[in-house]
């Protein structure tokens, strides 16, 4: 067990919906990242925050949007889905957000778009 | 052309082989090379992070890089069962970016 959360571990949902995907870094982990993870792509980077503040940003596209709130947790919201979006979105955390960091990942969220 | 290659298998072996899983990458920047174990419908964990070239060793893993080649691996020895998973190379040029390669997917038969 990493020590990162992530809910739901499930998601069905129809095309032009729009949904929030949570995570909890580990204790005392300052910075989150997103990643989505498909079958033909491998994990891509999406996002990183850093003690609540936007750090870098990947291929993440504009219907897709994320925070880290106070508490350290984040939430990453996709809307107007699309059949393409349906993948295994992780979140991951690391104590600095530097490259030198281990980055921890949580069990993910798998989106189906129908 | 992909920044990190990796062959996705699947990789088939008999229990107690070694088993030798590689990545290729173009970026000679990058300094930090990570193995990560995916189980299936889990997420990845962390195996083997090495710093620049060289090998390290844990338990039965170890991980080699040269940069030089710009080539890493990592060998399993006395393979499991348990060890069935898709493992996958990431790199870093120290920045906050992990570049990940899309996984190899091993089978160890009992």
């Amino acid at each position: 067990d990493s020590g990162v959360t992530q809910t739901p571990k499930h998601l069905i949902t129809a095309t032009g919906q729009r949904v929030t995907l949570r995570c909890s870094p580990r204790s005392g982990d300052l910075s989150v990242y997103w990643y989505q993870q498909s079958l033909d792509q491998g994990l891509q980077f999406l996002i990183q925050y850093y003690n609540g503040e936007e750090r870098a940003k990947g291929n993440i596209l504009e219907r897709f949007s994320a925070q880290q709130f106070p508490d350290l947790h984040s939430e990453l919201n996709l809307s107007s889905l699309e059949l393409g979006d349906s993948a295994l979105y992780f979140c991951a955390s690391s104590f600095s957000g530097s490259g030198t960091d281990t980055q921890y990942f949580g069990p993910g969220t798998r989106l189906t778009v129908l | 052309q992909k920044e990190v290659e990796q062959d996705p298998g699947p990789l088939s072996v008999p229990e107690g082989a070694i088993v030798s899983l590689n990545c290729t990458y173009s970026n000679s920047a990058f300094q930090y090379f990570m193995w990560y174990r995916q189980y299936s419908r889990k997420g990845p964990e962390l195996l083997m992070y090495t710093y620049s070239s060289g090998n390290k060793e844990d338990g039965r893993f170890t991980a080699q890089v040269d940069k030089s080649s710009k080539y890493i691996s990592l060998f399993i020895r006395d393979s499991q069962p348990s060890d069935s998973a898709t493992y996958l190379c990431a790199m870093s040029e120290g920045t906050y970016k992990y570049i990940f390669g899309t996984g190899t997917r091993l089978k160890v038969l009992a």
